[in-house]
């Protein structure tokens, strides 16, 4: 079984100020696990994903994530906020290898507002 | 993402009524996938299929049904709809090819209000 805990459902920041939105998961196998994006009235778009090859993961727009095994975390972070960084974040985890089919399970989704 | 479409954007139907919403994808990719948001509780999956010949059940197909018409193409229906389908739906495809880290690409999503 696999899940994914974020922490916080809502998080405020001033423009320029540093961004962190927190997640953990759980995985009984090695996880895929990925940050995706959605901007009001918009889909979802990938932020960044860990395959296994790096631990600290860069992505679109400035944001990076790293992947800690040890604390079962794989915090998102920015360390200039823009205001166009207003939008919801899904943490995402995904069981890598095996039979798996590809099913991910999302967080519970990180509202974040960006402050002038 | 343009390549992968949803139709309608909007729909507001009664309950018990059939609603078909469709989605449509240009990427090749021979993975798709219906999704449905509600509020807090992020996306969970309704149905999912790795080709035209295989169609599975995801976490919450109750009340729902699929059709895959072609590689391209994934219906998911609403035999009657009831209040509590009122959510927001989303299309995703995913590449096989791609492995165990593929991702998904998500449509820009259907909202839709049973009243």
């Amino acid at each position: 079984a696999q899940s994914v805990t974020q922490l916080d459902s809502h998080v405020s920041v001033s423009e320029g100020t540093p961004v962190l939105l927190r997640c953990n998961y759980s995985s009984s196998y090695s996880p895929s696990l990925f940050w995706y994006v959605q901007h009001p009235n918009k889909g979802l778009q990938l932020l960044l994903k860990y395959t296994s090859a790096a631990t600290l993961v860069k992505g679109i727009n400035g944001f990076e994530a790293e992947f800690k095994k040890s604390e079962t975390s794989f915090h998102l972070t920015k360390p200039s906020a823009h205001m166009s960084d207003a939008a919801e974040y899904f943490c995402v985890v995904k069981r890598a290898g095996g039979t798996s089919y590809g099913k991910l399970t999302f967080g519970q989704g990180t509202i974040l507002t960006v402050h002038p | 993402d343009a390549d992968v479409t949803q139709t309608p954007r909007n729909r507001i139907t009664k309950t018990g009524k059939r609603i078909m919403l469709e989605c449509s994808q240009t990427k090749g990719h021979d993975r798709m996938y219906w999704y449905r948001q509600d509020p807090g509780l992020g996306l969970r999956l309704i149905y999912y299929s790795f080709d035209v010949k295989d169609i599975n059940k995801g976490e919450i197909s109750d009340g729902y049904s699929v059709s895959r018409q072609a590689q391209a193409k994934f219906s998911l229906s609403l035999e009657s709809a009831i209040p509590n389908q009122t959510a927001l739906y989303f299309c995703a495809t995913s590449d096989l090819r791609q492995g165990a880290y593929n991702e998904q690409f998500f449509g820009p999503g259907t909202r839709l209000t049973v009243l």
